[in-house]
C-alpha cells in the first residue's frame, strides 16, 4: 500500500540557494503537516494544511520558508536563500480527517528529506 | 502549550536485559500520549499510544508504557530487549482538539549490544 512519500530523500545545497521539498500524502488524507528535525533533536512543527488551506504556519522559522498545497494533495516546502542552520531532516505527515474534532486522528509519516546546506 | 522531556539522550543495554526509557510532559490541557520509533534511515513509526481508558498500553513487539497523570509521565519499558530494538525513541503529546499537532521530546537512543 502507498504510504507518505517524500522527494528528494537527500538534498545538498550551497548557502544562498533555493530548495523545494515535495510531499505526497496518503491518497484522500485531508490533513498534512510539515516538521523539521535538526540533528540530535526531536521533530518540531512547522505548518499545517487542511486540504489546500494553510491553517497554521506558526512554526515556520523565518519568511524564507514557504509551504503550499494548491490542490489539496501534494505539498511543497520551499526554502529561499538557504542558510547552514536550515540543515535538518524535513518530515511530512498526513492524517485522514480534518482537525477540530475530539477523536484521535493518527498521523502517518514519510521517510523525510535530509537537507544539508554547505 | 505543551512540552516533553526525555532526560536520557542515550541508553546502552545488553541484549535480553530490561530497559526503561523515561518521558515526562507538561500541559495545561488534556493530551494524547505517544511513543514513536525511528530506525536508522527510516521514517517515524508509531510504537504505541495512550488515548483514554487503561493507563497501561502495549505494542505488538513487547513494549509497554504506563500513563501516570499525577507524575505527568509516560515511561516506556520492555522486559527483554533484542538487538533489533536499537533505534531512536521519541515521546510525543498532542492536544485532544484542534488539528492535533505533535510536540516531541528530544529523543532517546537505545543501543542494544550482544
Amino acid at each position: 500500500g502507498a504510504g507518505v512519500s517524500q522527494s528528494p530523500r537527500y538534498k545538498v545545497a550551497k548557502r544562498g540557494q533555493d530548495v523545494a521539498l515535495r510531499c505526497d500524502p496518503i491518497s484522500g488524507h485531508v490533513s498534512l503537516f510539515w516538521y523539521q528535525q535538526a540533528l540530535g533533536q526531536g521533530p518540531e512543527f512547522l505548518t499545517y494544511f487542511q486540504n489546500e488551506a494553510q491553517l497554521d504556519k506558526s512554526g515556520l522559522p523565518s519568511d524564507r520558508f514557504f509551504a503550499e498545497r494548491p490542490e489539496g494533495s501534494v505539498s511543497t516546502l520551499k526554502i529561499q536563500r538557504t542558510q547552514q542552520e536550515d540543515s535538518a531532516v524535513y518530515l511530512c505527515a498526513s492524517s485522514l480527517r480534518a482537525g477540530g474534532s475530539s477523536s484521535y486522528n493518527e498521523q502517518f509519516f514519510g521517510p523525510g528529506t535530509r537537507l544539508t546546506v554547505l | 502549550a505543551q512540552s516533553v522531556t526525555q532526560l536520557d539522550s542515550q541508553v546502552p543495554v545488553f541484549e535480553e536485559a530490561p530497559v526503561e526509557l523515561r518521558c515526562n510532559y507538561s500541559s495545561s490541557v488534556s493530551v494524547y500520549l505517544f511513543w514513536y520509533v525511528q530506525y536508522p534511515n527510516q521514517g517515524l513509526q508509531l510504537l504505541l499510544k495512550y488515548l483514554s481508558g487503561s493507563t497501561l498500553v502495549e505494542s505488538i513487539n513487547g513494549f509497554e508504557a504506563e500513563f501516570n497523570k499525577s507524575q505527568t509521565s509516560f515511561h516506556l519499558r520492555k522486559p527483554s530487549v533484542h538487538i533489533s530494538d536499537t533505534a531512536e525513541y521519541f515521546c510525543a503529546v498532542s492536544e485532544y482538539t484542534g488539528f492535533q499537532k505533535l510536540v516531541f521530546g528530544t529523543g532517546t537512543r537505545l543501543l542494544v549490544s550482544p
